[in-house]
């Protein structure tokens, strides 16, 4: 079964600097998309960014991009020039729809504090 | 920009009640999603719906869970008979295509007492 890891359980970062966060997954499939949603105080789930895994080229949404490692299955996410508006919980996600599936399968998050 | 709508945004119920989670996806989507968060836990994924019938479910979908497209807007899961470990965060989400990012509405909190 696919497993999404996220070994940081919490990280905190200054305003306007650099953090990333990581992901791992386990996955025998070749062809398949990661995705992560950022969860605000509110709860609601919001899609920050979405990498096919075909493409070699790592997804960049504003100040949000990934490093998308095929080999090593790795998946992190890093937020630049953070702002307050960032603090929130951070999930990981796999799917792989080409396989008949299209459930989300998520990682345990991270929650981000920004200090200002 | 068109998003999910869920209602109600909170819910409390007793033990042993039915409970009915509305939803409304986005409106040129035929893929619908129910997803539970437990507080403090991961996102869990509950079953999948298309054309009309389920597509796929997980071991927590057992037989006190229901999905519904009632009508062509509204996509309901019904609890039948509530316990409190159903005590969570309820997500639908939609997509346009299999391969097609999924969009989360904002959540029903439903607390069974």
């Amino acid at each position: 079964a696919q497993t999404v890891t996220q070994s940081q359980p919490e990280m905190s970062v200054q305003e306007a600097e650099t953090v990333t966060l990581s992901c791992t997954y386990d996955t025998s499939e070749s062809d398949y998309y990661l995705f992560w949603y950022k969860q605000p105080p509110s709860r609601q789930m919001i899609l920050v960014i979405r990498q096919e895994a075909y493409k070699q080229q790592n997804a960049t949404e504003n100040r949000f991009s990934v490093n998308f490692q095929k080999a090593a299955k790795s998946f992190s996410l890093k937020i630049s020039d953070s702002q307050l508006g960032d603090a929130a919980m951070y999930f990981c996600a796999y799917n792989w729809p080409q396989g008949g599936s299209e459930k989300l399968v998520f990682g345990k998050g991270t929650k981000l504090t920004v200090n200002p | 920009e068109p998003e999910v709508t869920q209602t109600p945004s909170h819910q409390v119920t007793q033990m042993g009640q039915e409970v009915i989670l509305r939803c409304v996806p986005i409106s040129n989507h035929l893929y619908f999603y129910w997803y539970r968060q437990i507080l403090g836990q991961k996102v869990e994924f509950l079953v999948s719906f298309y054309n009309n019938e389920i597509s796929e479910k997980s071991e927590i979908f057992d037989d006190q869970f229901s999905v519904e497209r009632p009508d062509g807007s509204n996509f309901t899961l019904k609890i039948r008979s509530t316990k409190l470990e159903d005590s969570a965060m309820y997500f639908c989400a939609s997509s346009g295509g299999r391969e097609e990012t999924q969009y989360f509405g904002p959540g029903t909190r439903l607390l069974v007492l």
